[in-house]
């Protein structure tokens, strides 16, 4: 199964751009690229997931290249409750039936500051 | 809309205890997931079910078992609790973000810490 990259840790100054890299250079063709962010002392949450079409919603933008090989989550203003690990996540195929199932690695923790 | 309740959000137990989390969605997703989370580390799956009465072990199931009596509700005990199992757990129900099954999101709870002493 295809595995990601992250740098550990990145930070940021309140009110600016912020986009966290990610490569998955063994990423499948029909595998999706999945962002959860955790806060502190919360469970994961869902930030956004694509393709091959850059994505965007009110949380973030996801910006695809066209190799599929890396991606970057953009988030377009930090604020400090943006403060937080961001995962970038493929499927695994060796657990979780036949859906597969996510795996969270250790992530990039982002650091805000005002 | 509750999304996936996880109870209690913390326990203490002695070496050799036995407790059961306790974890329950009301979004009446199939999959339900058990994952630990160490210091500095990701998250382990321990167990999953894909159905209500079908479970399966994932990637550290050892000194854990589970029960999904119904499809609300995925358990996780610990018969014989060990320092090791010192963690913080995470229930997550599976959520489609999309049409077709290659492609769903998980709902996480707001976990249990969990220190054996």
């Amino acid at each position: 199964d295809a595995k990601t990259t992250q740098p550990n840790s990145m930070e940021s100054n309140e009110e600016e751009p912020v986009h966290l890299p990610c490569n998955h250079s063994t990423i499948s063709g029909t595998d999706y690229i999945h962002w959860y962010r955790q806060l502190p002392s919360q469970g994961p949450e869902y930030v956004i997931h694509g393709l091959t079409s850059n994505v965007n919603n009110r949380m973030a933008s996801l910006a695809i290249a066209e190799d599929r090989k890396s991606s970057t989550l953009i988030l377009h203003r930090a604020t400090l409750r943006d403060a937080a690990v961001y995962y970038c996540i493929l499927r695994d195929r060796n657990y979780g039936g036949s859906q597969g199932n996510l795996i969270f690695g250790k992530g990039t923790k982002l650091s805000v500051k005002p | 809309n509750a999304g996936v309740t996880q109870t209690p959000k913390f326990q203490v137990l002695k070496t050799g205890q036995s407790m059961t989390l306790q974890c329950a969605q009301d979004m009446n997703h199939n999959s339900m997931y058990w994952y630990r989370q160490d210091p500095g580390m990701g998250l382990r799956l321990i167990y999953y079910s894909a159905s209500e009465g079908t479970t399966d072990k994932g990637e550290v199931p050892n000194g854990y078992n589970v029960s999904r009596l119904n499809k609300r509700e995925f358990s996780l005990r610990l018969e014989s609790a060990a320092p090791s199992q010192t963690s913080v757990y995470f229930c997550a129900s599976r959520v489609p973000l999309s049409a077709g099954l290659v492609n769903y999101g998980y709902t996480f709870g707001s976990g249990t810490r969990l220190t054996v002493v």
